[in-house]
């Protein structure tokens, strides 16, 4: 069975530092991952994905992604954190040759001025 | 071009009575998803369609029945409503399995009373 981890409910983290949200996932086969955003009142919003390949994989706003097949992760990640990325955050995956899209609980970013 | 379209936008229904959440996508995609969206548990998926014409139940099914009317609409119906049904409904479409990203509406909010 798919499933997806996000071990922090929040993550703050002050305006100008790097960040990173973190997940972890588990699925048979090769993985296809995804991180969405959500911003208040709104519906999510695709941010980058890991189909294969290279494993940095660089997504809208400056963020970027790590897979690590090893230790079956794909953080999140931008160097220098704005206001404005305060957001709740979603991992999510999806097994080969499956149509299902398991997320995470989702990760609350808040970027402090 | 709209994307993903959800109606209604906000809901307030009474235990027992009924009612049915539209979703339309106009980007051609073969696949449709409805999930819910609850505070500490993330996204759960009730229903989707891989493509015109096939339905499949979800984690959370129970209570919700769905109907793919054609390839871009796809609608969700709660019989008689719950309390336990209070929450974010989204409505999402992909072009089919493996690494195409989903593409979400702006939700339906419910509230069952």
């Amino acid at each position: 069975a798919q499933s997806v981890a996000q071990p922090e409910d929040q993550v703050n983290v002050a305006e100008g530092n790097p960040l990173t949200v973190k997940c972890t996932y588990s699925v048979s086969g090769n993985p296809y991952l995804f991180w969405y955003v959500q911003y208040p009142n709104r519906g999510l919003q695709f941010l980058l994905k890991y189909i294969t390949g290279d494993n940095l994989v660089k997504g809208s706003y400056g963020f970027e992604a790590e897979f690590n097949k090893s230790q079956t992760s794909f953080h999140l990640k931008k160097p220098s954190a704005l206001v404005s990325d305060s957001a709740l955050y979603f991992c999510a995956v999806r097994a080969p040759g499956t149509y299902k899209y398991i997320f995470g609980t989702g990760t609350r970013l808040k970027v402090l001025a | 071009n709209a994307g993903v379209t959800q109606t209604p936008k906000f809901q307030v229904l009474k235990t027992g009575q009924s009612m049915t959440l539209q979703c339309a996508q106009d980007m051609n995609h073969n696949s449709m998803y409805w999930y819910r969206q609850d505070p500490g548990m993330g996204l759960r998926l009730i229903y989707y369609s891989a493509s015109e014409g096939t339905t499949d139940k979800g984690e959370v099914p129970n209570g919700y029945n769905v109907s793919r009317l054609n390839k871009r609409e796809f609608s969700l119906r709660l019989e008689s409503a719950a309390p336990s049904q209070t929450s974010v409904y989204f409505c999402a479409s992909s072009e089919g399995a493996g690494g195409s990203e989903a593409f979400f509406g702006q939700g339906t909010r419910l509230t069952v009373v």
